[in-house]
């Protein structure tokens, strides 16, 4: 079956600009996360959305970033202004949102986010 | 601190089994333990996670101390789609709080 899918795959842009990466999760899934992943670092995570509850944002690094999720499934993330240190792979994942601890979180390939 | 404390890389001969360790010494009664795995150029997939017991399932078996400060995810016959950087994680609620890793390395 389908799975997590994100877009662009790579995302190239300048200093200052801003940058929207999108996120689709699997279908009926109500949990989904960002992460982002640094060269050479480990998984960070960012923000989380379950069902219809406020979203949980402490992860955002900045208010520079911020998402939503419309109609409880696709995401997006934005990044405003970007700065240089915002390059990083920035990855999706969801799950049923029913098994708390032990949901399994189902990734997808991530958006490579290089800024010049 | 919810983060664990894995060795940075490991060697293995292809199907041979790999023990990789994971410290969690400050764990709490009601944290998870799930391990999960990244191999190159794509994101992280599940592999196993437990709680006291241990567990085994298709891709492999997850080893828990009594004390539960640490275990050890075992990979029973490495091949080399197993070359990966091997993720242990504390779940306290559905945030996963990702370490350094564990990257492993199969020698044919």
């Amino acid at each position: 079956g389908a799975g997590v899918s994100q877009s662009p795959s790579n995302k190239v842009t300048e200093k200052g600009k801003d940058v929207e990466l999108r996120c689709d999760p699997i279908s009926g899934h109500t949990a989904l996360y960002w992460y982002r992943q640094s060269l050479g670092q480990g998984l960070e995570f960012l923000i989380y959305f379950q069902g219809n509850s406020a979203p949980d944002k402490s992860g955002l690094p900045s208010d520079r970033f911020s998402a939503e999720r419309t109609g409880g499934s696709v995401s997006t993330l934005t990044i405003q202004r970007t700065q240089q240190e915002d390059s990083a792979v920035y990855l999706c994942a969801s799950s049923t949102g029913l098994a708390g601890d032990t949901d399994t979180q189902y990734f997808g390939p991530g958006t490579r986010l290089t800024v010049l | 601190d919810a983060k664990t404390t894995q060795p940075n890389s490991m060697e293995s001969n292809e199907e041979e089994p790999v023990h990789l360790p994971c410290n969690h010494s400050t764990i709490s009664g009601t944290d998870y333990i799930h391990w999960y795995r990244q191999l190159p150029s794509q994101g992280p997939e599940y592999v196993i996670h437990g709680l006291t017991s241990n567990v085994n399932n298709r891709m492999a078996s997850l080893a828990i101390a009594e004390d539960r400060k640490s275990s050890t995810l075992i990979l029973h016959r490495a091949t080399l789609r197993d070359a990966a950087v091997y993720y242990c994680i504390r779940a306290a609620g559905n945030k996963l709080t990702f370490g350094g890793g564990t990257r492993v390395l199969v020698k044919p």
